[in-house]
């Protein structure tokens, strides 16, 4: 099975900080890599797909890139509404679909 | 507006057996690849499952492939998660997503809030 490794496991920004979030895979996934949103209690929200695609509705400050390995998703000026956790998966598998473990992104 | 609306969670013994039902309305059902993840109390998420729209091809995680079933009815609308021979490990907010469609770049776009299974004696 593919491993998704991401790092940090957390950070503590302020807002108006860019914040970078890694992601490694333990074989080449091409660009199968999607980042997603999640805030305490509720669902997961889409943030980028195919890697490097801003999925629709979600602000410019977030972007994604990447391919092979090492991906990462970065937020240009982080906002209060950006404190969340964030994960990235790999759909390339054509068995199984995997999650990183998670980073969760607070303030300092 | 699209909307996914799980139901079926429960408090389970270790070994039981449990169905989530996932009622979707707001778009063409029938089109859309749909997933299951699940996430325990605390912890991250895990993809459980997969199902293509037709329902012919179906997806697993290595923990419950065996276990568990996904399956749809097109014509209800409705996503299905049978789950057997529970462990306490399956302790978690399962939820149920769709695919955002169009190519090979699978992406969940919408997701139901959740329903909670407790796998406990």
């Amino acid at each position: 099975d593919i491993q998704m490794t991401q790092s940090p496991s957390s950070l503590s920004a302020s807002v108006g900080d860019r914040v970078t979030i890694t992601c490694r895979a333990s074989q080449s996934i091409s660009n199968y890599l999607n980042w997603y949103q999640q805030k305490p209690g509720k669902a997961p929200k889409l943030l980028i797909y195919a890697a490097s695609t801003l999925q629709s509705g979600v602000p410019s400050r977030f972007s994604g890139s990447g391919s092979g390995t090492d991906f990462s998703l970065t937020i240009s000026s982080l906002q209060p509404e950006d404190f969340a956790s964030y994960y990235c998966q790999q759909t390339y598998s054509t068995l199984t679909w995997t999650f990183g473990q998670g980073t969760k992104v607070e303030i300092k | 507006e699209v909307q996914l609306l799980e139901s079926g969670g429960a408090l389970v013994q270790p070994g039981g057996s449990l169905r989530l039902s996932c009622a979707a309305s707001g778009f063409t059902f029938r089109s859309y690849a749909m997933s299951w993840v699940r996430q325990a109390p605390g912890k991250g998420l895990e993809w459980v499952s997969a199902i293509s729209s037709s329902g012919d091809s179906t997806y697993y995680a290595d923990s419950v492939r065996g276990r568990f079933t996904i399956s749809r009815d097109n014509s209800k609308k409705t996503l299905y998660l049978q789950m057997n021979s529970l462990r306490a490990e399956d302790t978690a907010v399962y939820y149920c997503a769709k695919d955002r469609g169009g190519d090979d770049f699978y992406a969940d776009d919408y997701w139901g809030q959740g329903t909670l299974v407790t796998v406990s004696s």
